[in-house]
């Protein structure tokens, strides 16, 4: 069974603040990562994907992968009460059209 | 460049019913993926066209169906209604080329309500 898992939250985070968010994975053959945000209402908006082990950077976003872990994150420096959504973490399976398999995302808030 | 169009975006139906939903792809985009999200289950995955075959299907009962048209738009069926099918349905679009992750792009969703 793969699987994505994502602490439901809420995380509540100061403004200007860094807000750490963290998924783990279950199949090692994954492929792609990605993170979505939700605002409540409205349908996941694509923020970035990481697809080799380390770091990448954003803007205000970095998603961070390890692979040998099976663990991806995603880091906003200097939040803003924009951020506050909740954010979905996908993963692509490798070696074959399978979709997305999403965790179930993380409820942030940021407090003014 | 237009995003992913969702027809309609709320719908009421009762048990027993069938349903069709819509999906239009970002232009140039030839892969359709569909996605049903509860506040219980989150996001689950239902089915991938491309170029107008099914290339994958998640666990869901047959009454779940699609298709997709060689513009590539795409519809998806769900036949003989119940209670749990009430849900926001979502279609998302993709490049699918060799230079692309496939990053998948949202529909605004269609609101399905079963009574």
């Amino acid at each position: 069974q793969k699987e994505v898992e994502q602490n439901s939250g809420p995380l509540s985070v100061p403004e200007g603040a860094i807000a750490s968010l963290n998924c783990t994975y279950s199949d090692r053959g994954s492929q792609s990562f990605f993170w979505y945000r939700q605002y409540s209402g409205k349908s996941p908006e694509l923020i970035m994907f990481i697809y080799s082990n380390g770091d990448k950077e954003d803007g205000r976003f970095t998603a961070q992968l390890n692979k040998a872990s099976q663990y991806v994150s995603l880091l906003i420096r200097d939040s803003q009460p924009s951020d506050s959504a909740t954010y979905l973490c996908a993963v692509k399976w490798g070696g074959g059209a399978d979709g997305l398999t999403f965790g179930k995302g993380t409820h942030l808030i940021i407090q003014p | 460049k237009a995003g992913v169009t969702q027809t309609p975006r709320y719908l009421i139906k009762t048990r027993g019913q069938q349903v069709t939903l819509s999906c239009s792809p970002i232009s140039g985009h030839r892969s359709v993926s569909w996605y049903q999200q509860t506040p219980g289950q989150g996001l689950q995955f239902l089915f991938e066209y491309f170029s107008e075959t099914q290339r994958n299907k998640g666990n869901f009962p047959g009454r779940f169906s699609g298709r997709q048209f060689s513009n590539s738009r795409s519809e998806m069926n769900v036949s003989t209604l119940e209670l749990g099918d009430s849900a926001l349905y979502l279609c998302a679009s993709s490049a699918m080329t060799a230079s692309s992750y496939n990053e998948q792009f949202f529909g605004p969703g269609t609101r399905l309500t079963v009574l």
